[in-house]
């Protein structure tokens, strides 16, 4: 049973470039969410994704937007990168139930802007 | 808002010790309540639950118990491990888990044999 994947693992980003980072899902999966993790602090909601539209956000600008697919999988992109940008960016992968629901994380891409 | 604190780390035991770590939460319903764990240059593993007030969440010997009353879920294991390091979340989500989670700022366990 593959869980949440995640890529690429790192990059490297210069000031006002954009970036785009992928996750699949859980096999079974059909909500991807996504985190933003600074270094020593817990992570932050940036979004939720379900049936291909955003369903909820987070406190984050309109930079950070996403995507979703037919197949469940997402993207994130940041545009106009800033160097407080830098963090390791978490997907998290859940079965909408509108009930209970459990979000398992993958490893994370780890974005570094300079 | 909903918010989550945590106590600060690092917290330092020896093996066998008892452990506990301190969480309390804010939030304008009724949350799930989650513990999750990060070991060193991973991503998030869901380490344990709890989807109403007085249901405790149980996993690899750790536990928690949602208390309603003191809006708490403390973190405890009886006999900690060397391997049992790792960073350690306490979070919340509205709707069941259904909601973006909100986490604490993480406690650093050190465990030393």
């Amino acid at each position: 049973d593959a869980g949440v994947t995640q890529s690429p693992t790192h990059l490297i980003k210069t000031r006002g470039q954009q970036v785009t980072l992928r996750c699949s899902p859980k096999s079974g999966h059909d909500t991807v969410s996504w985190y933003q993790q600074a270094l020593g602090q817990g992570p932050q909601f940036i979004f939720q994704y379900y049936e291909e539209e955003e369903r909820q956000r987070g406190n984050f600008p309109d930079r950070f937007s996403g995507h979703q697919f037919p197949n469940y999988s997402s993207e994130l992109n940041v545009n106009a990168l800033l160097l407080g940008d830098s963090a390791l960016y978490l997907c998290a992968s859940s079965l909408f139930t509108g009930v209970q629901e459990t979000q398992y994380f993958g490893p994370g891409t780890r974005l570094l802007v300079l | 808002g909903d918010s989550v604190t945590q106590m600060e780390g690092p917290v330092t035991l020896s093996e066998e010790a008892f452990l506990t770590i301190n969480c309390t939460y804010t939030a304008t319903g009724y949350p799930s309540l989650f513990w999750y764990v990060q070991y060193p240059g991973e991503g998030l593993q869901l380490l344990l639950k709890a989807t109403k007030a007085d249901d405790k969440g149980s996993n690899k010997g750790f536990e928690a118990t949602y208390r309603k009353e003191t809006t708490s879920f403390h973190l405890e294991k009886g006999s900690v491990q060397v391997s049992d390091s790792a960073v350690y979340f306490c979070a919340l989500s509205d709707r069941g888990g259904a909601d973006g989670l909100t986490f604490g700022k993480g406690t650093h366990l050190i465990i030393q044999p």
